[in-house]
């Protein structure tokens, strides 16, 4: 089954203690993105990738890493959480980046997401 | 960077026809415009994509205007499932960066 899959489904942890959490895909899908999503904000990127050892700044990186050292996984690594990073996180994968000029249907998979708190 | 502003929230009843509009002022001439759905505890899910005048599928449709500047996703005939947020986004395709911006989501509870 083609799907993206996101670990762990829950966290809570405390600040300062460094953690991953890993996103994986099957459809050997170029991009893939980090997403958080909090009440009110909606949903905003945090970094994205356009293939393995291409990553890039979204709208809110600070506070976070990223690795594409393999194409289908691409971990999002929080090195000292902090209380305002608690989230509900969520990671996509498409073919090629969505809404890319001439291209059409790129739409984007996304995971479960990861509901992590910092206490 | 194109910005996206929707309507927080709509309410319909069964059965009728919804538009939904997105603003999209700075949208760049090689930006497609995409909507999802989001229900509560999941992944947001493609619903459409255009770049310009209509798209049709099965779920919905899309309006474009010329001056691309705004976007309207209608949902015909809603039911109580069609319950979700909308989010539309505008892909930012210039200078290499393919960054990705999300509206705020526009939140449509269905009556019955």
């Amino acid at each position: 089954e083609a799907q993206v899959t996101q670990n762990p489904r829950y966290l809570i942890t405390v600040t300062g203690k460094k953690l991953t959490v890993t996103c994986s895909q099957n459809m050997n899908h170029e991009y893939m993105s980090w997403y958080r999503q909090d009440p009110g904000l909606g949903l905003r990127q945090i970094y994205y990738s356009m293939n393995v050892e291409v990553t890039d700044k979204g709208d809110v990186p600070e506070g976070y890493k990223v690795s594409r050292k393999e194409k289908r996984n691409f971990p999002l690594i929080l090195e000292s959480p902090s209380p305002n990073q608690t989230s509900l996180y969520f990671c996509a994968s498409s073919p090629y980046p969505p809404g890319l000029a001439g291209e059409w249907g790129y739409e984007q998979y996304f995971g479960p997401g990861t509901r992590l708190t910092v206490t | 960077l194109a910005k996206t502003t929707q309507p927080i929230s709509m309410d319909s009843y069964e059965g009728q026809e919804v538009n939904i509009t997105c603003s999209h002022n700075n949208i760049a001439t090689n930006d497609y415009i995409t909507w999802y759905q989001q229900f509560p505890s999941q992944g947001p899910r493609f619903i459409i994509q255009g770049y310009k005048t209509k798209v049709t599928n099965e779920v919905a449709s899309l309006f474009i205007p010329a001056d691309r500047k705004s976007s309207t996703l209608s949902l015909p005939r809603v039911s109580l499932s069609d319950t979700a947020v909308y989010y539309c986004l505008v892909g930012h395709s210039g200078a290499g960066s393919y960054q990705l911006t999300f509206g705020k989501g526009t939140k449509l509870s269905v009556i019955p």
